[in-house]
Parts: structure tokens; sequence; C-alpha cells
């Protein structure tokens, strides 16, 4: 079974613009949610959506915002990027929503902004 | 393919001996909790979890033991390979959709 794909890996943009990352779940799975991986902040929440629904969000501002299609994929968006939205943008997906579900994550789309 | 914090704490281990990789978590809600492998340049790789209800869990070379008590996590290694050489990350699940991450281990192995 083919595991949580994320495109692009890699992208450059400047400072103003937005970008929209896309993952696709491993086969089956409902639930995706989306961390941002920094080397200052580590690996922080920034939603979750399941049955095209955000079921949770964490503490970014309004300019990260993301949607779920009715066959699962995800995708996130950030509009306005600033220098510090530079990142390891990770997808994980999960069988189910809820706490206690293991989630399995993607390579990580690694975007940087000049 | 740097992609985890640049001051993180670092084991190293030689060839053949067991690491022991620990994680202190915050909330005592927390009712599942997983550790998860990162090599340079990937996503996280699922290792092994283990539910609250459990004190410790076995999978391949690879242990995971809960002191809910002192909200302790640690990871044991055994036989360490140069293949497991990345950074560890604990993660724990407070009865919410979301996983908390703690900061991360460098697991270095050297010959």
């Amino acid at each position: 079974k083919a595991g949580v794909t994320q495109t692009p890996r890699y992208l450059i943009k400047t400072r103003g613009q937005q970008v929209t990352l896309s993952c696709s779940p491993i086969s089956g799975h409902r639930s995706v949610s989306w961390y941002q991986q920094t080397p200052g902040q580590g690996l922080q929440f920034l939603f979750e959506y399941f049955s095209e629904t955000q079921r949770n969000k964490g503490n970014f501002p309004g300019r990260f915002s993301g949607r779920q299609f009715s066959n699962s994929r995800s995708e996130m968006n950030v509009s306005t990027l600033e220098l510090g939205d530079s990142a390891l943008y990770l997808c994980a997906s999960s069988l189910r929503q809820g706490p206690g579900e293991t989630q399995y994550f993607g390579p990580g789309t690694r975007l940087l902004v000049l | 393919g740097e992609s985890v914090g640049l001051h993180l704490p670092t084991l190293s281990v030689q060839e053949g001996d067991n690491s022991i990789i620990n994680c202190a978590y915050s909330n005592s809600a927390s009712d599942y909790f997983i550790w998860y492998k990162q090599e340079s340049g990937k996503g996280p790789q699922f290792i092994i979890d283990i539910r609250s209800n459990m004190d410790k869990r076995q999978g391949q070379r690879v242990t995971v033991l809960l002191n809910k008590t002192v909200k302790h996590l640690s990871l044991q290694i055994a036989a360490t390979q140069p293949g497991d050489s990345a950074v560890y990350f604990c993660a724990e699940n407070p009865n919410t959709d979301k996983l908390i991450f703690g900061t991360g281990t460098r697991l270095q192995v050297f010959p």
C-alpha cells in the first residue's frame, strides 16, 4: 500500500506570495493532519480534516488554511507569505479521526520564502 | 535535508550497544504515546506506540516504557545499528485529535 504522498517536495516563494501544498493520504485513510516543522519551534500542529471538515486547529494565523476533498486528499494554503513561514510542512493521515489513531507521515514539502 | 532543530540533545552510541532515549511528556490526560524516527530529508516514521493502560510494549528491537507517575516515556533500541541514526521524537495524544511532539533527540551511531 502506498504511503502518504506530498507535492511538491520543494518550493521557493517570495514574501507576499501565496502557496498551495497537496497531500494524498494512505488509501482508505480518511483523516489528514498538517504540521509545520522548523528548527526553532519543532513540530507544530496546524489543522486536521476529516470528512471534508476541519475538526481541529492549532495556533496559527488565518493566513494558514486548508481543505479536504471527497477522496480524502487535502490541500493547505498559506497566503501573504512571510520569511518565518519557511519550514518543512508535513502531512499525516490516519484511518479514522480521534485520539489514539496512529498518524503516518508523508515526506513533507520544504518551503523556502525569500 | 536538514529538517530538525540545530540544538537537539544528542545520544552517541557504539554500534551493537543498546540505546535508551528518554522523553518527558506534559499532559497527565494523555492516553496515547508514539515514538517517531526522522531521518534527514524525510518525514517522521512511526516506530512504536503505547496506550496509557500499559507500561511496556515491545516491537522488533525496540521497547517503549511508560511511567505515568512521573510522566516519562523511554525508547530502548537493542543492538543499535548505523541505520538507526536519526532524530527520535516522542509524541503524546492528550485526548484530542492532534499530536504534541517533544523536541527530539539525535541518535548517532558510530562503528
